[in-house]
């Protein structure tokens, strides 16, 4: 199946620090990703899709100037999560795909965000 | 409001038995359902769809079946292995993916 990367796999910060993470598609070119934040015991939540060459679609509720999402390339997304707090600890996970309209998207295997 | 909904936290199944887990959504314009596997600290691993046109896609252990009318999808393991056990998550699909909450599947020997 199609391989999606993602680094670094976890990162303690600093309160006030900004983050990046990189998303990549290793054998297919992603026309989307997508990035998702997951809490304890809970279900994933989508907090935006982008699109190469395009600004990121923001969900509701997502601050889209503190979470900058820039997808440069067929294989590449990264999510930086700006001036950094406590409560922006979570798991954070992206996914791409390379068809439209199925919903089979390919996940990678997560960052850990810790924010002290 | 969770369009999505999977209402067993946990299930727990003796190896070599069938897993049955549920799913019910609210949204009658999905157009595909999908399931995934989730390890701890891993992404999910998708595992097998449905379209919203069919009832029932098999493949090997893993069928999932769809009742349009009762908005309901199930997925049935069988027969159930150790290294089964995860968290399911049920999701469906019109212009984004939507999650349920997950399902925490235990196989004992």
């Amino acid at each position: 199946g199609a391989v999606v990367s993602q680094h670094p796999s976890r990162v303690i910060c600093k309160s006030g620090t900004s983050v990046k993470i990189e998303c990549r598609s290793l054998d297919f070119q992603a026309t989307t990703m997508f990035w998702y934040r997951q809490f304890p015991k809970q279900s994933l939540m989508l907090m935006a899709t982008s699109n190469e060459g395009s600004k990121a679609t923001y969900e509701q509720g997502v601050e889209k100037d503190k979470f900058l999402i820039n997808h440069a390339s067929l294989t590449l997304s990264t999510l930086t999560v700006t001036s950094a707090h406590p409560e922006d600890s979570s798991f954070y996970i992206c996914s791409a795909s390379g068809t439209a309209h199925s919903g089979e998207q390919y996940f990678g295997p997560g960052t850990r965000l810790t924010v002290t | 409001d969770q369009q999505v909904k999977q209402n067993s936290p946990s299930l727990s199944v003796q190896e070599g038995r069938i897993s049955i887990l549920n799913c019910d959504y609210t949204n009658s314009m999905f157009d595909y359902f999908l399931w995934y596997k989730k390890y701890p600290a891993e992404g999910p691993t998708f595992l097998i769809s449905i379209s919203s046109i069919k009832d029932k896609n098999e493949d090997g252990r893993f069928t999932v079946f769809l009742n349009k009318s009762a908005k309901h999808l199930s997925l049935h393991i069988v027969p159930s292995q150790p290294g089964d056990s995860a968290v399911y998550f049920c999701a469906a699909y019109t212009d984004k993916l939507i999650f349920g909450t997950g399902t925490r599947l235990q196989v004992f020997p």
